[in-house]
């Protein structure tokens, strides 16, 4: 069992539509990552956060640290969306990975 | 260009071959990660520095992969008599402790 589990693995929306990844890990952690990476390789992170909620334009993360859990959800998609989101853990002094979400989201 | 840098993005060798990465990570920063990404999965961590000192190292680290950042600044990534197996993609990325992580473009690695 991986220490980082996100879900679905994939995902297809209609554009406008609300999406919701989730994220359960296993270790103990200081804090979690949302990461952004499209076709390419590029990574950039969207959100660092170790309690409660962050919201950043159309993105809002939230944390739930007693259950283990995080979700990110995006409000009104669109095309350029579209990318894998990948949730990480800290653990101590390195990131743990979850394999990741591929959103797709048509016009 | 304050990003962090990679270089080269791409790498075509053939087994056996050894090959260096080189990571330029944003100036202040004092903590800078490898990490190893193959088709369809997220990255593994490999190593990390803070300044020069490499504080930890991967069991996915083998004897066949060095890594270096002498002067606390840029870092390379070293794989020695390179295997199929070591197709992927390397991503460097830097940070201060306590802030976000900062990732570079990564180097393409395959082997012939």
């Amino acid at each position: 069992k991986n220490e980082v589990e996100q879900s679905p693995q994939n995902l297809t929306a209609q554009e406008g539509e609300f999406i919701t990844i989730n994220c359960s890990y296993s270790v103990g952690i200081s804090a979690l990552h949302w990461l952004q990476q499209h076709p390419g390789g590029g990574i950039v992170s969207l959100f660092m956060l170790s309690s409660g909620k962050k919201k950043h334009g159309r993105l809002i993360a939230t944390i739930n640290i007693q259950e283990k859990h995080s979700s990110l959800h995006i409000t009104a998609s669109h095309p350029r969306d579209s990318a894998v989101y990948i949730c990480a853990v800290w653990d101590t002094d390195k990131l743990i990975f979850g394999t990741g979400t591929r959103l797709q989201v048509f016009p | 260009d304050t990003g962090v840098s990679q270089n080269p993005r791409h790498k075509i060798t053939k087994r056996g071959q050894n090959v260096t990465f080189r990571c330029d990570p944003i100036s202040e920063h004092n903590r800078l990660y490898w990490y190893r990404q193959t088709l369809g999965q997220g990255p593994e961590f490999l190593t990390y520095f803070q300044n020069e000192a490499q504080l930890e190292k991967s069991r996915l680290l083998s004897d066949r992969f060095s890594a270096e950042r002498p002067k606390g600044s840029f870092s390379t990534l070293e794989i020695q008599r390179t295997e199929q197996g070591d197709s992927a993609m390397y991503l460097c990325a830097s940070r201060t402790m306590g802030e976000t992580q900062y990732f570079g473009p990564g180097t393409r690695l395959l082997v012939l």
